[in-house]
């Protein structure tokens, strides 16, 4: 079974306009980081935000924000008033707490674009 | 702002040939990682690197693949003899700890294309 699962391989936004990046997880282990990474053309990657599961307000950064919602085990990233250079792939990521786990696990990623 | 880099940006190499893929990692971070993205596909973990042992790896990282920290500030990724299907993005991470909590940087990448 898919550990991060993002649905949407492909948005199109307009510039200014909010956008909605989803993420579902699935874990049992109680402790876990949800992590989002923007990687842009050029391919390097970027780390945007963090949630922890024991958090009890949502992330933000800037223009950034997670929607976190654990009951249902979803992640995801809010970015406000959208801007060109937004346009990247977005890549939701968990890292679990127990045992001798160090990796993230990814999702598939979903491909961003804000037309002018 | 401290950052990881990455040296080279893109190797090009014949199949069979070794390539060491290098990193250096944010000077106070005291765990290392190497994940690769095959074109258009997920990013997959390898490795990750503690106080000169591998501390976690992943059934990708066969006896193909090895690591080192060869001084203090260096960590590298060698692949003995490469394969077509080695060809990726690979990117070397570091975090100050490993707890849940910690989030890694990652580098540039190097793009490495197996011919």
């Amino acid at each position: 079974a898919q550990k991060i699962t993002q649905t949407q391989p492909g948005m199109f936004v307009q510039e200014k306009e909010a956008v909605t990046l989803d993420c579902t997880y699935d874990t049992s282990d109680p402790s876990y980081g949800l992590f989002w990474y923007k990687q842009p053309s050029s391919g390097e990657m970027i780390f945007l935000i963090y949630q922890g599961s024991y958090d009890q307000q949502n992330a933000t950064e800037g223009r950034y924000s997670l929607n976190f919602q654990k009951a249902r085990k979803s992640a995801n990233l809010v970015i406000s008033a959208s801007q060109l250079g937004d346009s990247a792939m977005y890549f939701c990521a968990m890292r679990e707490g127990l045992g001798s786990n160090y990796q993230l696990i990814w999702g598939a990623g979903t491909k961003l674009i804000i037309k002018p | 702002e401290p950052e990881v880099t990455q040296t080279p940006s893109h190797q090009v190499t014949q199949m069979g040939q070794e390539v060491i893929l290098r990193c250096v990692p944010i000077s106070n971070h005291l765990y290392f990682y190497w994940y690769r993205q095959i074109l258009g596909q997920k990013v997959e973990f390898l490795v990750s690197f503690y106080n000169n042992e591998i501390s976690e790896k992943s059934e990708i990282f066969d006896d193909q693949f090895s690591v080192e920290r060869p001084d203090g500030s260096n960590f590298t990724l060698k692949i003995r003899s490469t394969k077509l299907e080695d060809s990726a993005m690979y990117f070397c991470a570091s975090s100050p700890r490993a707890t849940t909590r910690d989030t890694q940087y990652f580098g540039p990448g190097t793009r490495l294309t197996v011919l």
